[in-house]
């Protein structure tokens, strides 16, 4: 069974600063870690996703950072918002009776203060 | 394109009262998950399927049962509902084993109590 560990449980943020989440996984025989956004009362959605071939994606504000040897990976939120505010979740694919899942972190609750 | 839709969004069941939590999709998508959601214990996998006819246990399959009978729709069952059951239910789905990008897309979401 696929492992991910994440990291704060819960982060307070200046409007403006820097949000970091952290996530470490173990085995994988996959290519692609997902960080997933749910607001309260939704279902997650798929924010930002990374390739293990590079060592960061950055789409507008949000950036993954990837090292690969140390098998971790973390969600910066630069220049946080209160409309940022959510829960994240990093997860990583696995394979369970030949067939593809992924295994999600327990959840950072993110609040952005103005 | 509704995407992912749940049925209900709220419940309320005694101990031992049954229940069925209908998911439908209207992407083709052939893999189909139900998670369960609690505080602190992030999103875990009760069952999946990775086409019609076919279902598997995930991580948290106890007192659940799932079918696939049509590709669109993934049942959850409970048959004698616990209140160790109460949590919010997810269903997500996504497209096959062979893409690298395997986006899950997930539905609204159902509340479940049961007292």
């Amino acid at each position: 069974q696929q492992q991910v560990k994440q990291s704060p449980q819960s982060l307070i943020v200046q409007k403006g600063g820097i949000s970091i989440i952290n996530c470490a996984y173990e085995n994988t025989a996959f290519d692609y870690f997902p960080w997933y956004q749910q607001f309260p009362g939704k279902g997650p959605a798929l924010l930002i996703a990374i390739r293990p071939d590079v060592s960061e994606k950055k789409e507008g504000r949000f950036t993954i950072s990837f090292n690969k040897s140390a098998k971790q990976f973390s969600l910066h939120i630069m220049d946080s918002q209160p409309g940022d505010s959510a829960t994240y979740f990093c997860a990583a694919p696995g394979v369970s009776g030949g067939y593809q899942k992924v295994t999600f972190g327990t959840g950072t609750k993110l609040q952005v203060i103005p | 394109n509704a995407g992912v839709t749940q049925t209900p969004k709220f419940r309320v069941l005694k101990t031992g009262q049954s229940m069925t939590l209908l998911c439908a999709q209207d992407m083709n998508h052939e893999y189909m998950y139900w998670y369960r959601q609690d505080p602190g214990m992030g999103l875990r996998l009760i069952h999946y399927s990775v086409g019609e006819g076919t279902t598997a246990k995930g991580e948290v399959p106890d007192g659940y049962n799932v079918s696939r009978l049509k590709k669109q729709n993934f049942l959850l069952g409970l048959e004698s509902a616990a209140p160790s059951q109460t949590s919010v239910y997810f269903c997500a789905s996504s497209y096959s084993l062979h893409s690298s990008y395997n986006e899950q897309f997930f539905g609204p979401g159902t509340r479940l109590t049961v007292l």
